[in-house]
């Protein structure tokens, strides 16, 4: 079945600590984004990248950091630098053009000890 | 300012009524618009597409959108308790080459049996 993988569904984060959030997609989707979600809150974009070694920041990308070294693989580090880190990740994908349709992944939930 | 605008809710209604949601927006050249419902603790699930001025249905969901207002609108017929979720408004961006979405801060619909 074709779709997006997030892992782990639950994460936990120590002071200080660096912790990264993978998402997977066999959709040949082109595009990929990470987004953050609140409690009570819309999505907010970190980082979005529409090819492979490219990548651009989005709304709120302090603390944070992403690589795209392979089409199916986006992954999303949280860095110490991340202060708030407590929320609700999720990561899409769409095809490069055409309307942009994005399909979610079921998300990380991540919180800090 | 927020660029997507949404009524937090609850929105109540009851089993079998309309249910009208409705979203504002700023950019006054988007060019793609987005609902999605989510699920308490669960991701975004794309519902319903519009592009173009005027209504379009899709079984029991009408989008409607209105780009002189800058409004877009989601009506739900026949509502059912399985339809109670948040729903986001999404709206694609002026810069065609920024391919990420924006999101409202959804409505919380219950529909009480």
């Amino acid at each position: 079945d074709g779709g997006i993988t997030q892992s782990p569904k639950y994460l936990f984060r120590k002071e200080g600590q660096n912790v990264t959030l993978s998402c997977e997609q066999n959709l040949n989707h082109d595009a990929m984004y990470w987004y953050r979600q609140d409690p009570g809150q819309g999505l907010r974009l970190i980082y979005y990248s529409q090819i492979v070694n490219d990548f651009q920041k989005g709304d709120i990308a302090e603390g944070y950091s992403v690589s795209r070294e392979k089409k199916e693989s986006f992954p999303l580090t949280v860095t110490s630098a991340q202060k708030n880190p407590t929320a609700f990740y999720l990561c899409a994908s769409s095809l490069p053009s055409g309307p942009n349709i994005q399909y979610f992944g079921a998300g990380t939930r991540l919180s800090v000890l | 300012q927020k660029e997507v605008e949404q009524n937090s809710g609850p929105l109540s209604v009851p089993e079998g009524a309309i249910a009208s949601l409705n979203c504002t927006y700023s950019d006054r050249v988007s060019q793609s618009f987005f609902w999605y419902r989510q699920y308490s603790g669960k991701s975004p699930e794309l519902i319903m597409s519009i592009y173009s001025n005027g209504d379009k249905e899709d079984g029991r969901f009408t989008a409607q959108l209105n780009k002189a207002s800058q409004y877009v609108s989601l009506l739900i017929r026949d509502s059912q308790p399985s339809d109670s979720a948040t729903y986001l408004c999404a709206v694609g961006p002026r810069d065609t080459g920024r391919r990420a979405l924006t999101f409202g801060s959804g409505t919380r619909l219950q529909v009480q049996p």
